[in-house]
């Protein structure tokens, strides 16, 4: 079993919707991530929490709202969503922040915008 | 600008056979880490190695072994006597050091492998 936890797995929203992802993990790590994943694709960046402060925003549109109400949780506030922002979204945390440290991944929630 | 090449989109083998994932790296860092994630079809990436880039010692973990040659700037990935379950998407990626605390993983294309019974 994973050691982070995203709900939901499977997410169907219209473009006027407002929906969340959550993500949730046990092991004491202080940094948190986003990534998306296009299909056949790389998984992307999109937001990075480090001791519940957003460290990072890779330019990402404000439809999407991160937040992480504690270290152990990590949401993803959705609204007016675009088709083409369909993908599996990964949440990932580490120890720490750095270039050494090795992210533990969700298996992703694959949201389909309509 | 940091970049990770796997060149390699698509591989398909038989079972048993041996198989090398190929990844090159573009990095102007003089420290950095390089790493293989494994992504099976339920979705979650999952760590196989990391190595930083002052130890070129190549590593063997069972069935898996990687070849770090800094000279060719590759860290191949070499999986011996596959097996189906072996079968998913590769990934190789890179994050440099100098960052300053933006330190972000950098990830190839992966290379989609399937094992055939």
């Amino acid at each position: 079993d994973t050691e982070v936890t995203q709900t939901p797995k499977h997410l169907v929203m219209g473009m006027t919707n407002k929906k969340s992802l959550k993500c949730e993990q046990h092991m004491g790590h202080r940094a948190m991530y986003w990534y998306k994943q296009k299909a056949k694709k790389p998984p992307e960046l999109m937001f990075v929490y480090s001791y519940e402060k957003l460290s990072i925003n890779e330019s990402v549109p404000s439809r999407f709202s991160p937040e992480c109400p504690n270290s152990s949780l990590l949401n993803l506030h959705l609204h007016a969503l675009q088709p083409e922002d369909s993908a599996l979204y990964l949440c990932a945390s580490s120890s720490r922040t750095g270039s050494a440290n090795v992210l533990t991944f969700g298996a992703g929630s694959r949201l389909t915008v309509l | 600008a940091q970049k990770v090449t796997q060149a390699q989109t698509e591989i398909s083998v038989v079972e048993k056979e041996d198989v090398t994932l190929d990844c090159v790296y573009e990095t102007r860092d003089t420290t950095y880490y390089l790493f293989w994630y494994k992504q099976p079809p339920s979705g979650e990436l999952v760590f196989l190695i990391r190595r930083n880039s002052f130890d070129e010692q190549n590593e063997i973990s069972g069935r898996y072994s990687w070849n770090f040659q800094k000279s060719t700037s590759s860290f191949n990935f070499t999986i011996t006597a596959s097996q189906v379950v072996d079968s998913a998407v590769y990934f190789c990626a890179l994050s440099e050091a100098s960052q300053g605390g933006s330190e972000k993983l950098v990830f190839g294309k992966g290379t989609k492998l399937t094992v055939n019974p």
